[in-house]
């Protein structure tokens, strides 16, 4: 069964430090992943999209890494602010049958909440 | 330009009738999925329709239906609804799908709420 899972669940952190979010998958054969940032009461933002050749991609102070070998990704973030509190969401795209059309498995999310 | 755009945002509904929600995707996007969000099972994919087409679906009953039509807008559709389909629903465009990498980013819309008494 494809499985995505996300650790920490929460994580507190003081405005200017560093964080990073585990991601763990289990999709095959896998396409591509992706990480969402969502706010409280609005829909997800696309921060990366990475697939299985790429290793690293940056967007801003957000940095996604992927191990495909090991089945593992992480995001990085540099020097937090308040608005980076919100819901940051490991999306894994399988693809199905002999075409690409992906079906998505979602991980549960890590809250981050950044504090002054 | 112009987001996806759901409608309506917020609903209330009683068990055992059924609800319509609207999506319209950014202008040129010919893909539209679906997903529900629930505090207790996070996000869950429903379907992708791509050109009229339904392409993809996740393990949802077949009380979830969808429908895209020829502009690319899409509706989706629950009949005979329970107390757990009470959720944010969720639509994406994109340009070609939910496969793809690279440009093919999925734009959320700010989703339906929906509350089943």
């Amino acid at each position: 069964k494809n499985q995505v899972e996300q650790s920490p669940q929460s994580l507190i952190i003081l405005e200017g430090k560093n964080c990073t979010l585990q991601c763990n998958y289990t999709v095959s054969p896998f396409s591509n992943l992706r990480w969402y940032k969502q706010d409280t009461g609005r829909g997800p933002v696309s921060l990366t999209i990475m697939t299985f050749s790429e290793n690293t991609k940056s967007n801003g102070r957000y940095t996604a890494t992927l191990d495909a070998d090991t089945k593992q990704s992480s995001l990085h973030i540099t020097a937090s602010q308040l608005s980076d509190s919100a819901s940051y969401i490991c999306v894994v795209s399988a693809l199905t049958g002999g075409t690409s059309y992906g079906k998505l498995t979602f991980g549960q999310g890590t809250i981050l909440t950044v504090h002054p | 330009k112009a987001g996806v755009t759901q409608t309506p945002r917020y609903l209330i509904k009683t068990r055992g009738q059924q609800v319509t929600l609207s999506c319209s995707p950014i202008s040129g996007h010919r893909s539209v999925s679906w997903y529900q969000q629930t505090p207790g099972q996070g996000l869950q994919f429903l379907f992708e329709y791509f050109s009229e087409t339904q392409r993809n679906k996740g393990n949802f009953p077949g009380r979830f239906s969808g429908r895209q039509f020829s502009n690319s807008r899409s509706e989706m559709n629950v009949s005979t609804l329970e107390l757990g389909d009470s959720a944010l629903y969720l639509c994406a465009s994109s340009l070609s799908g939910t496969g793809y990498s690279g440009a093919n980013v999925l734009t959320f819309g700010a989703g339906s709420r929906l509350t089943v008494l």
